[in-house]
């Protein structure tokens, strides 16, 4: 079954570490997207890709990059992790000819 | 930049009675838009995606759609309480960028 697994499920970080979020899908999509969700923002978009070896920035990338080393694999990196980059993380797939996208579960992660 | 706006940002109703969503956006090229539904603490649900204006129903869902408008609504037919949760409404614009709303918070009482 085709899905986006996102990992970790969960993450404490320490102000001005580093993160790394993982995000690998199994659709063979073109596109994947990382986004971020907190109270009364709904989702925001940080960077998306349009396959591999290509990022593009989003509505809020500061303080994120991103890399895209393969058609399935995903990755959000916080170089310096900062407290109001507590959040959940959501990955997405998706392709521009076909209507559905896939959303991971979620990471929660919490930087303190 | 797509702006896409929810209203109202809570609703409460009872069950079996009809509860109506409302998502305005601003790119008139933009070609799909959805509904999704988010449980507390869970992920996302997709409940209706549509692309011509007009309606499209799945199931207790009914998504419509007016482009001259910017308008694009979600009704929900004879709702339970399990249905409580916070709606997103999602469009599709140009870069094939989704952009959300902030979402609208339901809560179906017995």
């Amino acid at each position: 079954e085709a899905a986006v697994t996102q990992s970790p499920r969960n993450k404490v970080a320490v102000t001005g570490g580093k993160v790394t979020l993982s995000c690998n899908q199994t659709n063979n999509h073109n596109n994947m997207y990382w986004y971020r969700q907190d109270t009364g923002h709904g989702l925001r978009l940080i960077h998306y890709s349009y396959g591999a070896g290509s990022t593009e920035k989003g509505d809020i990338p500061d303080g994120y990059k991103a890399s895209r080393p393969s058609q399935e694999n995903f990755s959000l990196i916080l170089e310096l992790a900062t407290p109001s980059q507590t959040s959940v993380y959501f990955c997405a797939s998706g392709d521009q000819g076909i209507s559905d996208y896939t959303f991971g579960s979620g990471t929660r992660l919490l930087v303190i | 930049q797509q702006k896409v706006q929810q209203s109202p940002e809570s609703l409460t109703v009872s069950e079996g009675a009809m509860a109506s969503l409302n998502c305005t956006f601003s790119d008139r090229s933009s070609d799909n838009f959805r509904w999704y539904r988010q449980h507390s603490g869970k992920g996302l649900e997709v409940l209706v995606s549509i692309f011509s204006d007009g309606e499209k129903e799945e199931g207790s869902f009914t998504a419509h759609l007016n482009r001259a408008s910017l308008h694009v609504f979600l009704h929900i037919r004879e709702p339970q309480p399990s249905d409580s949760a916070l709606y997103l409404c999602a469009v599709r614009g140009s870069n094939y960028k989704l952009t959300f709303g902030k979402g609208t918070l339901l809560t179906v009482t017995p």
